[in-house]
């Protein structure tokens, strides 16, 4: 299994600009989730989803909007980049029985 | 609104030393409790879930304890190893009734280990 997968790894916005971050999971996971890091601040939930079709709004989810197709992505969609969004970015997958929780490896993004 | 909270935020330990690491929690009623590993740059790497009706979870050389009344969590690393060297999470996650099925994080404690 290749765990759950986030592209891209690095991207640098202009204020202003739209872009999506990729996420998938090959685990069959129906809960999926969206995290921002920020120094100082932990991890904060931006939206999450429990099951296709099903999505909802997390800690800190103005600015940000998200779909779910398929029970493997779930993309998340910056509308228009503010440099209060530099951040990076971790997507998340659950099991639905113990509950716990796996990571992707992060998109660190860099608004301008 | 839980809060989370780890002491110490940065920790120097000599390496073959045993350490605890701390998290704190104020609301009790909590599903789980899960300790991750972050390296520099890379993403969260699960170490060890404690569902709440249990008191302990061991790992290799790690081992997590639970008091729930208390609020505590401890991460214990035994013999320490420079390769422990990461920022280690700890994440709570209340109840599944009410909608307080969220993942509360702290904001970590920085390990070296040094040789």
């Amino acid at each position: 299994n290749a765990g759950v997968t986030q592209t891209p790894k690095f991207q640098v916005l202009k204020t202003g600009q739209s872009m999506t971050l990729q996420c998938a999971q090959d685990m069959n996971h129906e809960y999926m989730s969206w995290y921002r890091q920020d120094p100082g601040m932990g991890l904060r939930l931006i939206h999450y989803s429990v099951g296709a079709g099903i999505t909802d709004q997390g800690e800190v989810p103005n600015g940000y909007n998200v779909s779910r197709s398929t029970t493997e992505d779930f993309p998340l969609r910056l509308l228009s980049a503010a440099p209060s969004q530099t951040s990076v970015y971790f997507c998340a997958s659950r099991t639905g029985f113990t509950y716990e929780q796996y990571f992707g490896p992060g998109t660190r993004l860099t608004v301008t | 609104k839980q809060e989370v909270t780890q002491i110490p935020a940065a920790l120097s330990v000599p390496e073959g030393e045993n350490l605890v690491l701390n998290c704190s929690f104020t609301d009790s009623a909590i599903y789980n409790l899960q300790w991750f590993r972050q390296d520099p740059g890379k993403g969260l790497t699960s170490l060890l879930l404690i569902q709440s009706s249990q008191r302990e979870q061991t790992s290799g050389r790690l081992n997590a304890s639970l008091d729930k009344s208390s609020g505590r969590s401890t991460l214990y690393i035994a013999a320490s190893q420079p390769g422990d060297s990461a920022t280690y999470l700890c994440a709570v996650r209340g109840g599944l009734t009410g909608g307080g099925n969220k993942l509360t994080f702290g904001t970590g404690t920085q390990l070296k280990v040094e040789l």
